[in-house]
């Protein structure tokens, strides 16, 4: 079976560029969730998604960021415009409801 | 107060030692536990589930006490490669949330 596949795995980008990040969760899952992962603050949730609906996306931490998820296999998480404080790594993550979750490889972002 | 909070260590132990950590939650709805393993560089990978009656996967033991709203994860006969990070993991009732504590780090020294 397929894991969680995230794409890219890492990405460089100038102050300023929209960033995408994509999340193919695993099959069968109904639950996805956007993680960010600094050393300063650990694995925030940002958004999470069940049968493709935005359930709480109280995380995401301003405007700049947005997330969706058109159909059951496929997520993306945009940053518009990125900034430097927004390097980190960001995980993809899913699972059946109420189970264990699955991760991702994660995408190792960098702003400069 | 953070949801789940757990010591950040390091926790340095020779190996073959016993090593135990602790994880406290905020949420007295919380209904599902779980310790997960982070490798430097890696995601997080599911170590366990954590079941109300207590649970043992062969070297690892984990522990549930609701009344005192902690998680305890015990690690036996520590090998090198037990050294990584520990995520302490809880889902709240209703929610769908899986929410993490920042990990502890464990060393398993020669």
């Amino acid at each position: 079976d397929a894991g969680v596949i995230q794409s890219p795995r890492h990405e460089v980008t100038e102050m300023g560029q929209e960033v995408t990040l994509r999340c193919k969760p695993i099959s069968g899952h109904n639950s996805l969730f956007w993680y960010r992962q600094t050393m300063m603050r650990g694995l925030e949730l940002l958004i999470y998604f069940n049968n493709n609906v935005p359930i709480d996306d109280s995380g995401m931490p301003e405007d700049r960021f947005s997330a969706k998820m058109p159909n059951a296999s496929f997520s993306t998480l945009k940053i518009q415009p990125s900034e430097p404080r927004d390097s980190a790594v960001y995980f993809c993550a899913s699972s059946r409801v109420n189970e264990k979750l699955f991760f991702g490889s994660g995408t190792q972002l960098s702003v400069l | 107060r953070k949801e789940v909070e757990q010591d950040p260590g390091p926790f340095n132990v020779p190996e073959g030692a016993t090593v135990a950590f602790n994880c406290t939650y905020s949420n007295s709805a919380s209904q599902s536990f779980f310790w997960y393993r982070q490798d430097c560089r890696k995601e997080p990978k599911l170590l366990m589930s954590v079941y109300s009656s207590g649970n043992e996967d062969g070297r690892f033991t984990a522990q549930l006490n609701r009344a005192s709203q902690y998680i305890s994860l015990l690690i036996r006969d520590s090998k090198l490669s037990d050294s990584a990070t520990y995520l302490c993991v809880v889902l709240t009732s209703g929610t769908y949330k899986y929410i993490f504590g920042t990990g502890t780090r464990l060393k398993v020294l020669a």
